[in-house]
């Protein structure tokens, strides 16, 4: 696609149930990324992939969190058993490949646990 | 280990000053240094890159930048703000050493006065 495609843009949940995120990153990108953001603060580092490979996921909170990219293209995050503090701003981008030329933004899913 | 730090979490100035914002880094290797700007309710949009070349870096909107080494600073500026200038504004840093992925600072949000 033209750009990062993220979906839902918003999400409502409760605590504990599970939640999916999807990441449509631009055509022909190798790297993606997802990134959470509190509100007030910086984007912080999650995981990222190459490709179908995932390359680091030094940045997954916990083992609730966990997250594929089956074909090389779209990218699933996973959360499970939902907690309020998993409330933020979840940002997915891609690049060509690396962190080099920096990344490509979506718009985000604002994920809020009720 | 990478770090990004911003001086000033807000930053207020009247419309036709000069905007300053400020950057400082901690890499072990060279970095590869990124702005970005967040509008309301949008996504994060690249402003500008250091990639080793040219020091002093031209961006998108009029904006600037300039790599001291000497100094591991990375400030942003533009001669004259425009009301459009009010966003959010994130300073990026990635090197390989630290695992090819971008580290953000925590943002500093700019208002724009008449």
């Amino acid at each position: 696609g033209a750009g990062v495609s993220q979906s839902p843009r918003y999400k409502v949940t409760k605590r504990g149930q599970d939640v999916a995120l999807r990441c449509d990153p631009i055509s022909g990108h190798v790297s993606l990324y997802w990134y959470r953001q509190a509100l007030g603060q910086g984007p912080e580092f999650l995981t990222y992939f190459n490709y179908e490979a995932q390359q680091d996921k030094s940045g997954l909170p916990n083992d609730r969190f966990s997250a594929e990219r089956p074909e090389g293209s779209i990218s699933t995050l996973t959360i499970q058993r939902t907690e309020q503090r998993d409330s933020a701003m979840y940002r997915c981008a891609s690049s060509p490949r690396g962190a080099d030329y920096g990344y490509t933004f979506g718009s985000g899913t604002r994920l809020t646990v009720v | 280990a990478q770090s990004v730090t911003q001086l000033g979490s807000h930053v207020s100035v009247s419309e036709g000053a000069l905007v300053l914002l400020r950057c400082n880094y901690s890499s072990s290797v060279p970095p590869y240094l990124f702005w970005y700007v967040q509008y309301p309710n949008q996504g994060l949009q690249l402003l500008l890159k250091y990639t080793s070349a040219a020091t002093l870096v031209k961006g998108i909107n009029g904006f600037e930048a300039e790599f001291k080494k000497s100094e591991t600073s990375f400030h942003l500026t533009k001669p004259s703000a425009h009301m459009s200038d009010a966003a959010e504004y994130f300073c990026a840093v990635n090197s390989w050493a630290a695992g090819n992925k971008l580290t953000f600072g925590g943002g500093t949000r700019v208002l724009v006065k008449p």
